[in-house]
């Protein structure tokens, strides 16, 4: 079953704009990851924030995680075009090396 | 990071019949993935394949419908097999990061299976 919600399923922004996107999952975890999906390809690994981590940067890209509400939020901050894409979350639980992943939000980034 | 090559890109195949993917990783790994992301939704394990063992199908998956070879350390194939409409959907294989965060994997670009 799908561990991670992402809201919102859609949005649209223009350039220059920050993009939020928030994940929900159910079970504890040892981590969360984000992911990023171009038109259907393979995915591309983006960050990683650890269970007892509250805030992770990589240069346009802030990331938090809150485990008391089970929750994670993905900005992107001054958008491009180029950041146009599916964006996932995924977790994974104990010593497991699998990741169960969210349902997505498609960004799209109007030039 | 390891550079992840599928055969086919894509495929349109008629009901009935099977296609094998296959999967070639440019570093020795351990755990390959494959994934099923049918469209418009999220990725769904279909199973785990170490070298020199059988693969670990999730719940909702079988082996007589998706079999999974792995012969060696850089390469796996997916087989979909008795294919219906309903198997229409991107295929992805993925391997573990070994160089950073092994909780990291590194995703091949996908095969685009319609099934008419």
């Amino acid at each position: 079953s799908q561990q991670g919600e992402e809201d919102p399923q859609a949005l649209s922004i223009q350039e220059g704009e920050n993009a939020t996107m928030n994940c929900s999952y159910k079970t504890s975890i040892n981590n969360l990851q984000w992911y990023r999906q171009n038109s259907g390809r393979g995915l591309v690994h983006l960050i990683l924030i650890r269970s007892n981590e509250r805030e992770k940067h990589s240069g346009r890209l802030r990331v938090t995680l809150d485990t008391s509400k089970k929750s994670s939020s993905l900005l992107i901050t001054a958008s491009r075009a180029a950041d146009t894409a599916s964006y996932f979350c995924a977790t994974a639980q104990g010593g497991s090396e699998k990741l169960v992943f969210g349902k997505g939000t498609k960004l799209t980034v109007n030039p | 990071s390891a550079v992840i090559s599928q055969k086919p890109s894509r495929d349109i195949c008629q009901r009935g019949t099977s296609l094998t993917i296959q999967c070639q990783v440019d570093s020795q790994v351990t755990m390959m993935f494959w994934y099923r992301q049918q469209p418009g939704q999220s990725l769904t394990l279909i199973a785990t394949a170490n070298q020199g063992s059988e693969a670990t199908y999730e719940s909702g998956f079988v082996i007589d419908k998706f079999p999974i070879s792995r012969p060696n350390l850089t390469f796996s194939t997916l087989t979909v097999s008795n294919m219906s409409p309903e198997d229409s959907s991107i295929y992805l294989c993925s391997v573990e990061d070994l160089v950073g965060h092994r909780e990291t994997q590194y995703f091949g670009p996908g095969t685009r299976l319609l099934v008419l």
